[in-house]
């Protein structure tokens, strides 16, 4: 089971920060990719990043400037940071765990969290 | 990269049978596998189908999955209908990046 969870509103500017917390499994030696996804009212989903065994992360390339994503195995979390957020980052987030081994199967999905970027 | 091309809304009446459909843009549809996720109201979305045509765990064998070549397309197939089924249904493959199609409402009335 996966959650979300973070504040659901940021102010224009500064950063975005959300956490997963992952129960039914350790993160650590995983051999799941570690997702987070999200989608912007009425609009589609976008891949944001993964982060995979313990902590080698891949990005978006439209965000990848902005964008960490990191493993905390003491935790059982993992996070997303985006920083200097602007209201095109208003979005339900959702943190996904991929099939075993599979960077785009996303079997195991969090409930999702509504962050709002005031404009 | 590519893109996935859904119909916006399906409706159909309880009991019967529906087709989404989910149309590649370039490339063959069978490169990669395709996955078919239910988002509801209220509930974490789930996978409904993954690797083309196998069901996830828990998912009724009303619904199935399969990939056309000739049409370069995937589609996801509900048979007998329920209420329940009502829910938007994204298709979703891989090349250059991750794809997600626009999704597709179903409205079982």
């Amino acid at each position: 089971r996966l959650q979300e969870s973070g504040p659901g509103l940021v102010k224009p500017s500064e950063t975005l920060s959300l956490i997963c917390s992952v129960s039914g499994g350790s993160i650590r030696h995983s051999s799941h990719y570690y997702t987070w996804i999200r989608q912007p009212p009425g609009k589609g989903l976008e891949w944001i990043g993964n982060v995979f065994d313990g902590g080698h992360a891949s990005y978006n390339p439209s965000l990848k400037s902005r964008l960490t994503i990191s493993v905390d195995t003491s935790a059982n979390q993992f996070s997303l940071k985006l920083t200097s957020v602007t209201a095109a980052d208003t979005a339900v987030y959702y943190c996904v765990r991929t099939a075993e081994w599979e960077v785009a199967d996303f079997r195991s999905w969090g409930q999702g969290t509504l962050v709002t970027v005031p404009s | 990269n590519f893109m996935l091309t859904q119909p916006h809304s399906v409706s159909e009446s309880p009991g019967k049978t529906v087709t989404i459909s989910c149309t590649r843009s370039s490339g063959s549809i069978a490169t990669r596998n395709v996955q078919w996720y239910q988002f509801r109201p209220g509930s974490p979305p789930t996978t409904v189908i993954y690797e083309n045509d196998h069901r996830a765990s828990g998912v009724p064998d009303r619904f199935s999955g399969s990939i056309d070549s000739s049409a370069n397309s995937a589609s996801l197939t509900i048979s007998g209908l329920k209420t329940e089924d009502e829910a938007v249904y994204y298709c979703q493959s891989y090349g250059a990046g991750v794809v997600f199609g626009g999704g597709t409402k179903l409205t079982v009335l």
